[in-house]
């Protein structure tokens, strides 16, 4: 079992929806990440948070809103989503954001838009 | 230009094969990390191995082993005697950047499928 748990693992919404996507983790880790995945492609940078703090914003639409409560939760809070949005959102922990450090993702919350 | 190219996108062997993926990387920092991660169709990433910039030790672990060669800025990963178990998306990615401002960039990935 990941020890990143990520829900829902499947979201159906509409484009008018309002939605939050979770991810926690009990690891003792200060820094959390969102990628993006689409078919048959790598996983895509969106959002690094570092100690609670949004250190990184991939240029990522803004309905696309990350949240970081506390050091052991990363939320993304979405509104207003288009088709092209349906993908795989995996959530990543690691100790901190040095570079050495190994992410530990999730199994990744599939989302689709209709 | 990629940073991270993994040339192999799908290769497909029999089980009990040998088999090396390649990954070729590109950066202009000193101090860098190169990542192996697993992807099962499960879509959870697995974390296998990670190397720094200054160490080119070479390292197997059980079934694996990886060949980082900065004179060709390489990072190959073989697995010996393939197992069915061994099927799924392999990624090379590479940490770059410094500070609080790493980011982990990955190549386009290798879809493994290991027959029985």
């Amino acid at each position: 079992d990941t020890e990143v748990t990520q829900t829902p693992k499947h979201l159906v919404m509409g484009m008018t929806n309002k939605k939050s996507l979770k991810c926690e983790q009990h690891m003792g880790h200060r820094a959390m990440y969102w990628y993006k995945q689409k078919a048959k492609k790598p996983p895509e940078l969106m959002f690094v948070y570092s100690y609670e703090k949004l250190s990184i914003n991939e240029s990522v639409p803004s309905r696309f809103s990350p949240e970081c409560p506390n050091s052991s939760l990363l939320n993304l809070h979405l509104h207003a989503l288009q088709p092209e949005d349906s993908a795989l959102y995996l959530c990543a922990s690691s100790l901190e954001t040095g570079g050495y450090q190994p992410q530990h993702f999730g199994d990744g919350t599939r989302l689709s838009i209709l | 230009a990629q940073k991270v190219t993994q040339a192999q996108t799908e290769i497909s062997v029999v089980e009990k094969e040998d088999v090396t993926l390649d990954c070729v990387y590109e950066t202009r920092d000193t101090t860098y990390y190169l990542f192996w991660y697993k992807q099962p169709p499960s879509g959870e990433l697995v974390f296998l191995i990670r190397r720094n910039s200054f160490d080119e030790q070479n390292e197997i672990s059980g079934r694996y082993s990886w060949n980082f060669q900065k004179s060709t800025s390489s990072f190959n990963f073989t697995i010996t005697a393939s197992q069915v178990v061994d099927s799924a998306v392999y990624f090379c990615a590479l940490s770059e950047g410094g500070g609080s401002n790493y980011k982990l960039t990955f190549g386009k990935g290798t879809l493994l499928t290991v027959n029985p």
